[in-house]
């Protein structure tokens, strides 16, 4: 399978409790992207990387979240201190230089928030 | 600010045409996409609009129009598997990466 994959696919925790999402992008892609969407609304965008430099983050984002991608290939998105407004669906979508509108998006980690 | 308005919801029939109308107001602008997304799935990537004007693929067209902030997607020859969320998704800066997504419209196609 050449698309984008996540892992894990779900994930329970306790609030308070830290946990760390995988996101591995279509292999010829250079941007990566994170972004959350919750039951009846469009995705959220979060961050996004160009290789492993991370070029925006979304002010919505609290100092809790933080995202890498260290060797501009595989990503991991980190929450620590969840909370319940945390529960979501996290994307993971990865492009081409030059054709940000044509994202290409993994089947997301679904996180619940106890 | 940001914001995209669609419908929430669309009814069509199985073979009949069904137009989705997105309208945008953003801080800035380089094109419109559209995506669709199944219960359970992931969003993919249908139509992108650069310029003014209609993109046709296949069954499904696209429509832009700068002037007005306004831009459609187009459904022709409606299938069941048609069923599904779809979004349009502004792209703010010709070197930025992110979208921004509207909030979606529940297309439901019956029999």
């Amino acid at each position: 399978d050449t698309g984008v994959s996540q892992n894990p696919r779900h994930k329970i925790t306790k609030r308070g409790q830290n946990v760390t999402f995988r996101c591995d992008p279509i292999s010829e892609h250079n941007r990566l992207y994170w972004y959350r969407q919750t039951l009846g609304q469009g995705p959220e965008f979060l961050t996004y990387f160009q290789n492993e430099a991370q070029l925006e983050k979304s002010r919505l984002l609290s100092d809790r979240f933080s995202a890498e991608r260290p060797k501009g290939s595989f990503s991991t998105l980190e929450i620590q201190r969840t909370e319940q407004g945390d529960s979501a669906m996290y994307l993971c979508a990865s492009s081409l230089p030059g054709q940000g509108y044509e994202q290409y998006f993994g089947p997301g980690t679904r996180l619940t928030v106890t | 600010g940001q914001s995209l308005e669609q419908p929430s919801e669309v009814t069509a029939v199985e073979g009949a045409i069904v137009q989705i109308n997105c309208t945008y107001q953003t801080s800035g602008f380089y094109g419109l996409s559209w995506y669709q997304q199944h219960d359970g799935g992931a969003p993919t990537f249908l139509s992108y609009n650069g310029l003014d004007g209609l993109e046709e693929t296949g069954r499904f067209s696209s429509f832009l129009s700068r002037s007005d902030s306004y831009g459609y997607l187009l459904l022709q020859e409606l299938q069941m598997k048609d069923s599904a969320s779809y979004f349009c998704a502004v792209r703010a800066f010709a070197k930025g990466g992110k979208l921004i997504f509207g909030q979606g419209t529940e297309l439901s196609v019956k029999p």
